[in-house]
């Protein structure tokens, strides 16, 4: 089975340009979740989703950061906007279900370069 | 949320067992302990996880005192392909948002 499929791999774009990254959570998923990771630094959550629903966005900068999960499954994160200080490692991630007890699969991740 | 305190570093050679322990003292009732592990240009990956005493699979070891305000990774006869970030993580059984904190750097040298 495959696992989570992220895509591009890497992303080189200029500052104030728009950018989109796209998620495909393992099947029979209900959790997904997008994180930042930032070098020499542990992945930070930007958006969880249990379902279609965003239960926790907290942590999304709004103003230039949007996410959807339309029909419960694939998902993209977008940025616009993007900045400098976006360059990072976009992860995504899904699980079965959002409990502390269930084991989340990442995928590949994002990398973005903004020049 | 439970905050998590583990060491930046470690070194190791192969064959030796490493142990890298994390400290959480503010750990509720309801949260687990996992551990993932990320290797350079991948996403993390699930180790282990526990709740209570000692769980073993076939990657590693976990130990958790009956206080549950530490854990122990024990990862036995360690192999260059074991040089990664190693993340502790503590989370509600009826909620988790997976909060990573910045991890120990295993280098397992030859």
């Amino acid at each position: 089975e495959a696992g989570v499929v992220q895509s591009p791999r890497y992303k080189i774009i200029e500052k104030k340009q728009p950018v989109a990254f796209w998620c495909n959570p393992i099947s029979g998923h209900n959790t997904l979740y997008w994180y930042r990771q930032n070098l020499g630094q542990g992945p930070e959550l930007l958006i969880r989703y249990e379902n279609e629903e965003a239960v926790d966005d907290s942590q999304l900068p709004k103003d230039r950061f949007s996410a959807e999960r339309l029909k419960g499954v694939d998902s993209t994160l977008k940025i616009q906007p993007a900045e400098l200080g976006d360059s990072a490692v976009y992860l995504c991630a899904s699980s079965l279900d959002g409990t502390g007890n269930t084991e989340a699969f990442f995928g590949q991740g994002t990398r973005l370069t903004v020049v | 949320l439970a905050k998590t305190t583990q060491p930046i570093s470690m070194d190791s050679y192969e064959g030796q067992e490493v142990n890298i322990t994390c400290s959480h003292n503010n750990i509720a009732t309801n949260d687990y302990i996992t551990w993932y592990q990320q290797f350079p240009s991948q996403g993390p990956r699930f180790i282990i996880q526990g709740y209570k005493t000692k769980v073993t699979n076939e990657v590693a070891s976990l130990f958790i005192p009956a206080d549950r305000k530490s854990s122990t990774l024990s990862l036995p006869r360690v192999s260059l392909s074991d040089t990664a970030v190693y993340y502790c993580l503590v989370g509600d059984i009826g909620y988790s948002t997976l909060t990573f904190g910045k991890g120990t750097m295993l280098l397992v040298s030859p």
